[in-house]
């Protein structure tokens, strides 16, 4: 069974700061990995997606790398803004089916 | 090109009645699925469904739970009987085709509240 964990739960850091996400999965089968990204009472936005055979994705201040041997993925992000608060999830889809299967997340928050 | 709607947005029943949950996928989307998100818990995947067909319901819990997406119109979550327990939010999300690692695309979610 896919168990995927986000650590750390929740982060706290001042504005300017780089945020690194720590993303990891028990079963390495997998055929994509996706970040999103969920504010207070609403829904998730697609960040990045990374399939399998690629090692990083990049979109502006944001970087995602996959290391699907370990069973590991990070998201960075560079020059954190307040706007950047918000709850950070990873996602899993096994080869073998379309169901996502979701970390914990992980509760960012970014002073000014 | 609107995205994946979902309705109504924020939903309260008392204990005992029934939910409706609605979700219309993005243009040219057959593929829809269900997940649930607890509060202080993650994201679960509860169902898969293709036009008229469910493909995966291993996440739906075994009674007073059920899901459609019928030829014409939105898919439906439909909880029967609702406990306190069902309060949470539930997401739609829609893709395009079933092939394994398509990206799925999220709606706002609604928010049922048992009372």
């Amino acid at each position: 069974k896919q168990e995927v964990t986000q650590i750390p739960a929740a982060l706290s850091v001042p504005e300017g700061e780089n945020l690194v996400l720590n993303c990891s999965f028990t079963d390495s089968a997998i055929y994509n990995l996706q970040w999103f990204r969920q504010d207070p009472g609403k829904g998730l936005t697609s960040l990045l997606l990374i399939q399998s055979s690629q090692r990083e994705q990049t979109s502006g201040r944001l970087n995602a790398s996959l290391d699907k041997s370990s069973g590991r993925s990070t998201l960075y992000i560079a020059a954190s803004q307040p706007g950047d608060s918000a709850t950070y999830l990873c996602a899993v889809i096994k080869a073998a089916g379309n169901k996502l299967t979701f970390g914990g997340g992980t509760r960012v928050l970014v002073k000014p | 090109n609107a995205g994946v709607m979902q309705n109504p947005r924020h939903l309260v029943r008392r204990r005992g009645q029934e939910a409706r949950l609605r979700c219309s996928p993005m243009k040219g989307h057959s593929h829809v699925y269900w997940y649930r998100q607890l509060p202080e818990e993650g994201l679960k995947f509860m169902v898969y469904l293709q036009k008229e067909n469910i493909i995966d319901e291993s996440g739906m819990p075994k009674e007073r739970f059920s899901a459609e997406f019928p030829k014409e119109g939105p898919s439906i979550l439909r909880i029967q009987q609702v406990v306190r327990g069902d309060s949470a939010a539930y997401f739609c999300a829609s893709s395009p085709r079933g092939r394994p690692g398509t990206e799925a695309f999220f709606g706002q979610g609604t928010r049922l509240t048992v009372v």
